[in-house]
């Protein structure tokens, strides 16, 4: 299984751009990379998922570079809302099939 | 109309006592899983049920064990808790083809006294 590798905390402040950079050195061919949000008392919540170079949605981008042995999660002027962790999982198969690694997590903290 | 629900939110019991967590999804995934949530926020796989054969169980004490009675359920046993065990446990779904990757429950937190 990849073992990831994330600060463990960030701080921000509303308006800027915040990136996330998750390290997975180990990881194999079939193996995609998922980030989750999660806020207090709540469970995980899917924000985006990759294989490779760009993705982008609604809420934020992924940059996978092509050795895929590190992705950035990069979220686009933040607001107080986004206070949150954030998690890189690294897994086999489109849906991570349940064999996967949750990295410990970023706890991302935007101030006023 | 929530997609993975479980039960109860909150469970406080006694050392030695056996409990249930239950678990539902709607979304017509065909696996669901149990983590563990410690205190530091460390989120670790117990186990994954996928058309009720158990194709995951990490190294966790046989004191644990999943109960599927259908795809759309898997529930949690707890024999013999222990303080350690107190955590919040989530419940997540997810399908082969889908996307979204992992749908999670909001969370059981157990308090072991």
């Amino acid at each position: 299984l990849a073992k990831t590798t994330q600060p463990i905390s960030m701080d921000s402040y509303e308006g800027q751009e915040v990136n996330i950079t998750c390290s997975h050195n180990n990881i194999a061919t079939n193996d995609y990379i998922t980030w989750y949000q999660q806020f207090p008392s709540q469970g995980p919540r899917f924000i985006i998922q990759g294989y490779k170079t760009k993705v982008t949605n609604e809420v934020a981008s992924l940059f996978i570079p092509a050795d895929r042995k590190s992705s950035t999660l990069s979220l686009p002027r933040v607001s107080l809302s986004d206070t949150a962790v954030y998690y890189c999982l690294v897994g086999e198969g489109d849906t991570n099939a349940g064999k996967s690694t949750f990295g410990d997590g970023t706890t991302l903290t935007v101030k006023p | 109309d929530t997609a993975v629900s479980q039960t109860p939110k909150y469970l406080v019991t006694q050392m030695g006592n056996d409990k249930s967590i239950k678990c539902e999804q709607n979304l017509g995934h065909d696996t669901m899983y149990w983590y563990k949530q410690d205190s530091k926020k460390f989120l670790k796989i117990m186990f994954s049920y996928n058309n009720k054969e158990l194709i995951i169980n990490e190294t966790v004490p046989n004191r644990f064990s999943p109960k599927s009675p259908d795809k759309a359920h898997l529930n949690l046993h707890i024999n013999s808790l222990e303080l350690g065990d107190s955590a919040v446990y989530f419940c997540a779904s997810s399908s082969r083809g889908s996307f979204y990757g992992y749908t999670f429950g909001s969370g059981t937190r157990l308090t072991v006294v």
